[in-house]
């Protein structure tokens, strides 16, 4: 069966500092992936999502970059963090297409 | 915004009532998701709903869509305190390659 796997659950980091959010999927190949980031108490907004190895979309113009380095690895980074990339993020897979989307436990981002 | 609304944003029952929530959306979709998210967790797939389907159920949930109306309803029966969570409906609209979600509703069921 597939599984999502996401790390870390919870992490603090001062503002200006680094950041890398792995996502790993196992049991699919060639899955479309996403990243997704959800405010308290707001829906999930779309940050990144990729087809294919080494093709990222990106949908919200910000300080966050992501990469897809293997086929069912995906990874979220920042080089300087902003007070307002605080939040919970989230990964997912999906088959192509817009079919149902499985999701990772996410991971709560806290920024000082 | 494209993006599906949830009505009512928040829903306080009693276990052993029914619960339902609503979605509106404002443009030709493919299909419509719901999914379920407990606090501090991943959403989960809960039904998916293609565009030519009027109804659909799963175990205690009940499925509708009016691409008429633009809108579709998610009906849970006989609510239990398990279903406490959060649930989101997620448009495929047509011409997107990506699902646009909701906002959300927060179900409270008390024992």
């Amino acid at each position: 069966s597939q599984t999502i796997h996401q790390w870390p659950a919870t992490l603090v980091q001062p503002v200006g500092s680094p950041l890398s959010l792995e996502c790993t999927v196992e049991g699919t190949s060639n899955p479309n992936l996403y990243w997704y980031r959800q405010a308290a108490g707001r829906g999930l907004q779309l940050l990144f999502y990729s087809v294919g190895i080494g093709q990222i979309s990106s949908e919200v113009p910000q300080n966050l970059s992501a990469s897809r380095p293997q086929d069912r690895q995906f990874i979220l980074s920042s080089k300087k963090l902003l007070l307002s990339d605080s939040g919970f993020y989230l990964c997912a897979w999906g088959q192509e297409g817009n079919q149902p989307q499985h999701f990772g436990d996410g991971t709560r981002l806290s920024i000082l | 915004s494209q993006q599906g609304e949830e009505d009512p944003q928040a829903l306080s029952i009693q276990e052993g009532e029914n619960a339902t929530m609503n979605c509106s959306y404002k443009t030709s979709i493919n299909n419509l998701q719901w999914y379920r998210q407990n606090s501090g967790r991943g959403l989960v797939h809960l039904i998916l709903i293609r565009s030519n389907e009027r109804e659909k159920h799963s175990g205690r949930l009940r499925v509708t869509l009016d691409t008429s109306k633009k809108s579709s309803s998610l009906l849970i029966t006989a609510s239990r305190a398990a279903d406490t969570a959060s649930y989101f409906c997620a448009t495929d609209l047509t011409g997107y390659s990506t699902l646009t979600f909701g906002k959300g509703t927060m179900l409270l069921v008390s024992p």
